[in-house]
């Protein structure tokens, strides 16, 4: 299993500016990802972080606006930039879950980033 | 990727077992069914997964049709705090690793 530390917890900030987000994970970790819930929605991801490379960003989603940086296996960041209040929701982020063969694990996921922009 | 569908919402008395079902019709032979829940404003919390074989743990069983194309996660006795969001999901395969994209789910309301 892997427990996963998020912080800040939550936060109100301003528009215009930017605040970035620490995921913590207690064990090493190859692959990460980002998630974004907006409010009353499903999650949506956001980017997939492998150490050691870029992040692989889906449709939507711009290195621009949502840098990631994973400085070694156990932590990432995600940073929203330049922030509207339409960027007001709930960021997530979580530890793949591996398969192949007998492995098949599951993934874990944080409790989450509360953002409101204002 | 295989695409899953389920209701969208769903009531279930407390005491009693709720069938959450969810097609996946287009699903390959190696993929596995996984079911995750997320309880209000918490992150979403993993439930169970299988292949083709009925799987039983703790906190639910999962049944799948013979063909694969559908599930169904049990929760045999519901209780309040059994009241979430439950996404079946077929994981993308990576390089080893899932890549887990939600749906719309169902909401699971347990009712007193």
């Amino acid at each position: 299993s892997a427990v996963i530390s998020q912080k800040p917890s939550r936060d109100i900030c301003q528009r215009g500016t930017s605040l970035t987000i620490q995921c913590q994970v207690d064990s090493q970790v190859t692959m990460m990802f980002w998630y974004r819930q907006q409010p009353g929605q499903s999650l949506t991801l956001i980017a997939t972080a492998n150490q050691g490379s870029e992040a692989t960003y889906e449709s939507g989603f711009v290195i621009d606006k949502f840098p990631i940086s994973r400085p070694n296996l156990t932590f990432s960041t995600l940073t929203v930039s330049n922030m509207s209040p339409e960027d007001s929701s709930i960021y997530l982020c979580s530890v793949a879950g591996w398969w192949g063969g007998l492995s098949n694990t599951e993934a874990f996921f944080g409790q989450g980033t509360r953002l409101t922009v204002v | 990727d295989a695409k899953t569908t389920q209701p969208p919402s769903m009531d279930c008395a407390e005491g009693r077992a709720a069938n959450l079902p969810c097609n996946h019709s287009t699903i390959s032979g190696n993929e596995y069914v996984y079911w995750y829940r997320q309880i209000h404003s918490q992150g979403p919390q993993y439930i169970i997964h299988g292949l083709k074989n009925n799987e039983t743990n703790e906190m639910a069983s999962l049944i799948i049709t013979e063909d694969r194309k559908s599930s169904t996660l049990i929760l045999p006795h519901a209780t309040l705090r059994d009241t979430a969001v439950y996404y079946c999901i077929v994981p993308l395969k990576g390089g080893g690793y899932q890549k887990v994209t939600f749906g719309t789910g169902t909401k699971l309301q347990v009712i007193p």
